[in-house]
């Protein structure tokens, strides 16, 4: 009974560069949520998607920064040009299909994200 | 705009003593309210979950207390066990699916 998974665990981009992070939910769940966890901080939310659909990305910022969850395969999060402050946390959750307001959501173990 | 607050940083509790984490919260949408257990470098994992139309649920040793008219909710762990050193977080939800985190409080259990 796989829980969620997030790949890679570590990743160091240099300025400017692409990072790609992946999310595969829990079986049976077609509910993503991305939320980023800045240091001796809370996770904060960022996008919340269901197949082929971005249901809410209040939390995103308005640039550099975009996410997807296909038909076929994990959610992705995309975060192009990174800079200094973009290093966190990053966590993926996931969810089975909602009934109104008792969802919960499971979290992977996350994605380090290093900018040098 | 903090909407959910854990105002306690840290907190040190003898072994087999109670932990007790507290937790307010502003906005008077949230209807569900979560906490989560987090250790370093892992994600959050889910322990107890209340809506707001209950205001106790236990689960063993776990039971989280929620006071609507004051906005408040706790976290009550008893007995403490070494491996409840962690760091907890509160979340609240208001139909909008999102999750709301709090700072989160460092428990230590000191055997």
């Amino acid at each position: 009974n796989a829980g969620v998974m997030q790949n890679p665990r570590h990743l160091v981009r240099r300025r400017g560069q692409e990072a790609r992070l992946r999310c595969s939910p829990m079986k049976g769940h077609s509910h993503v949520y991305w939320y980023r966890q800045l240091p001796e901080e809370g996770l904060k939310f960022m996008v919340y998607l269901q197949k082929e659909n971005i249901i809410d990305e209040s939390g995103m910022p308005k640039e550099r920064f975009s996410a997807e969850f296909p038909k076929e395969g994990p959610s992705i999060l995309r975060i192009q040009q990174v800079v200094r402050g973009d290093s966190a946390a990053y966590f993926c959750a996931s969810s089975p299909n909602w009934l109104a307001g008792t969802d919960t959501q499971y979290f992977g173990p996350g994605t380090r994200l290093t900018v040098l | 705009d903090q909407q959910v607050k854990q105002n306690s940083p840290s907190l040190s509790v003898q072994e087999g003593r109670i932990s007790i984490l507290n937790c307010d919260y502003t906005n008077s949408m949230f209807d569900y309210f979560l906490w989560y257990k987090k250790y370093p470098a892992e994600g959050p994992t889910f322990l107890i979950s209340i809506s707001s139309i209950k205001d106790k649920n236990e689960d063993g040793r776990f039971t989280v207390f929620l006071n609507k008219s004051a906005k408040h909710l706790s976290l009550h762990i008893v007995p403490s066990q070494p491996g409840d050193s962690a760091v907890y977080f509160c979340a609240a939800s208001g139909g909008a699916q999102k999750l709301v985190f709090g700072q989160g409080t460092r428990l230590t259990i000191n055997p």
